[in-house]
């Protein structure tokens, strides 16, 4: 069965500095992988997502990730956090042939320090 | 764009009690749509997946009778919590994939604050 690991329950930067945030997926077939963000008591907002053969893909609010098969990998990242980054972010796998359907990793709560 | 909206956005109700909450896709239509549970600081579980015209399928460990969905139209799925007690208390969030996307993409709802005094 699919699984993803965020690595990092919480992670705390200080403003203006690089974000990155880890997350590893179990399947010998690349699957398509998913970053959302969710602020208190809202849905999720789609980040970005990875379905086919850019490996290096840009998302939203200046956030990009990158997928790599020999890592299982795919960790995201911001060059210079915002105290609006705050806030639950999620990585999400699905196999090609059950899209939509995702199993999510547990979560990693990201803080912004002035 | 794809918007789905949930309603309503929080409940409150006694013990004992059904409640049920609806899930559209506003602007899209949608064959498939899942459902999500998510308890406070944890991760989305996801409970079922809501085929339009057919049985939901549920998750494993994931009770059927307790949690009723209903997939009427290419738009609406309801999930029905039956005899509500307090550990149903939660956040439920579906989604709904839309149809011609190549599946790669579900759209999510806004959630449901479900409280069970």
């Amino acid at each position: 069965a699919q699984s993803v690991t965020q690595l990092g329950s919480h992670v705390s930067v200080s403003e203006g500095a690089l974000v990155l945030l880890r997350c590893n997926y179990s399947s010998s077939v690349p699957p398509y992988l998913f970053w959302y963000v969710q602020y208190p008591n809202q849905g999720l907002q789609l980040l970005l997502k990875y379905t086919s053969a850019a490996t290096l893909v840009k998302g939203i609010n200046g956030f990009e990730a990158e997928f790599k098969k020999s890592e299982t990998s795919f960790h995201l990242t911001k060059p210079s956090a915002h105290m609006s980054d705050a806030a639950e972010y999620f990585c999400a796998v699905s196999d090609r042939d059950q899209g939509g359907k995702l199993i999510f990793g547990q979560g990693t709560e990201l803080s912004v320090k002035p | 764009g794809a918007v789905v909206s949930q309603h309503p956005s929080r409940v409150i109700c006694k013990s004992g009690t059904s409640v049920k909450i609806e899930c559209r896709s506003l602007d899209f239509q949608a064959t498939t749509m899942f459902w999500y549970r998510q308890f406070p600081k944890q991760s989305l579980m996801l409970m079922a997946t809501s085929n339009e015209g057919s049985k939901a399928t549920y998750e494993q460990g994931v009770e059927k009778d307790k949690f009723l969905i209903n997939h009427a139209s290419l738009t609406l799925s309801t999930l029905t919590v039956t005899s509500a007690h307090p550990e149903d208390s939660s956040f439920y969030i579906c989604s709904a994939r839309k149809i011609g996307t190549g599946g790669t993409e579900a759209f999510f709802g806004q959630g449901t604050r479900l409280t069970v005094v």
